[in-house]
Formats: C-alpha cells, structure tokens, sequence
C-alpha cells in the first residue's frame, strides 16, 4: 500500500525555467509534509516543510504548495539550476509526538536541470 | 539543525557474517530512526530506535534480523545479522527534533553495504 506517491520518476527542465515536482497522498491523517533533496552516495538533505494548516510555504527558490482536498502537493523550483539535478522525496507524517512521528517516503523523481 | 554522521561509510562483507553500523548526532535529538534503500527504490523505515529500551519494528523487519541498540539521546547502532546478497542496501540513521516552531528530520551520509 503506496500511501505517498510521486508519479513522474524523472523530469528534465531548462536552466532558469520553472520545475514542478508532484506528489499524491492517500491517508487523510498524514498533517506534515516534507520535501528533500538527495545527491548519489549521500544522505538526504531537508528542503521545505508544510503543515496542513497551510496551504503554501516558501523559502528562497523553493516553494511547497499543499491541496488537502486533493491531498496533493507539489514542489516549485524557480529558476532551476543545474546544482538543482539530484532526487526529490517528498515525505509525509502524522506530526502527532505519540504517532512515533514516522516518516512515510514517496519513489523519488529525478530531476535533471539542463545548462 | 542535526549533524549525523554515520560509520563506517561503505563496506563488503561476506555472507553470513555481521556488520554493526554507528549513528552519532551532534545534539539531544527526539527521536531516532533506520532506514534501508535498496538499489533504484525509496527508503523504507527499518525501525524506531528507543532510548534505553528496545526499538519498534516496523512490518518486515525483526529485531533477530537488525538489532539495534539507542544507550543515550545522540547514539544508536543498527546490526545488520548474518547477512545475505538481499541486504545490499543503503541504510541510513535519522533524527528528528521537535520543538515549539521546528519539526524536522534530519539524516546522516549513509553506509553503503554490499554483501557478496
């Protein structure tokens, strides 16, 4: 049972252009969102979170947008750079202390920000 | 922000045999987490490491298969035991702080482990 899906394993975008990375979600108690980004042969690095009392957060390049109704989120890279390339999780949790605040991971889409 | 650093940072190792792996964070964290990822797929939480008790396992996962011990709030080892080729995994130690502005999860580089 996926519960965090990212449905487009690779996306390709022109440098200074916008990228959009998508990401569904199935269970309606999932309240904390996160993005991360993941270079080969390292861990992953945090990017930008959202909780669901918000429906946009936005932090230098990086913008997360959450739709609850149609438990969708999606990540707004403006402009990309080639620096951008790497593998992009989102992740999503019941922030709730006594939920063990587990992270639940989508697939990854890689992104490939071309010169 | 957590530092994690995680040793040691590769290995091979036989099948059969054992390999412990080491997670350090620079600060008290709230919890702490293993996860695997296995070539081309997403990470996969292994288990909650508790400190001074035993860790909660997730589905799949059996304490036999990967003990893991938390003696205080910036230690954890994950033992992966008598390995076979399917353990050909990157596993990775995390952390996540809580705060009365801040929840975010943090991991460490990763140990890159391959079974022959």
């Amino acid at each position: 049972d996926q519960q965090v899906k990212q449905n487009s394993p690779s996306l390709s975008v022109q440098e200074g252009r916008i990228s959009i990375l998508n990401c569904d979600y199935t269970n309606s108690m999932f309240d904390y969102f996160l993005w991360y980004k993941k270079y080969p042969a390292e861990g992953p690095t945090f990017l930008i979170s959202i909780s669901s009392i918000k429906d946009k957060n936005e932090d230098g390049r990086f913008t997360v947008f959450l739709n609850k109704s149609a438990k969708h989120l999606s990540l707004h890279i403006v402009p990309s750079q080639p620096g951008d390339s790497a593998v992009y999780f989102c992740a999503a949790s019941q922030s709730a202390y006594n939920q063990g605040g587990k992270l639940i991971f989508g697939q990854g889409t890689e992104l490939s920000v071309k010169p | 922000s957590a530092v994690i650093s995680q040793k040691p940072s590769r290995d091979i190792c036989q099948r059969g045999t054992s390999l412990t792996i080491q997670c350090q964070v620079d600060s008290q964290v709230t919890m702490m987490f293993w996860y695997r990822q296995q070539p081309g797929q997403s990470l996969t939480l292994i288990a909650t490491a508790n400190q001074g008790s035993e860790a909660t396992y997730e589905s799949g996962f059996v304490i036999d298969k990967f003990p893991i011990s938390r003696p205080n709030l910036t230690f954890s080892t994950l033992t992966v035991s008598n390995m076979s080729p399917e353990d050909s995994s990157i596993y990775l130690c995390s952390a996540r702080q809580w705060g009365p502005s801040t929840d975010t999860q943090y991991f460490g580089p990763g140990t890159r482990l391959t079974v022959l």
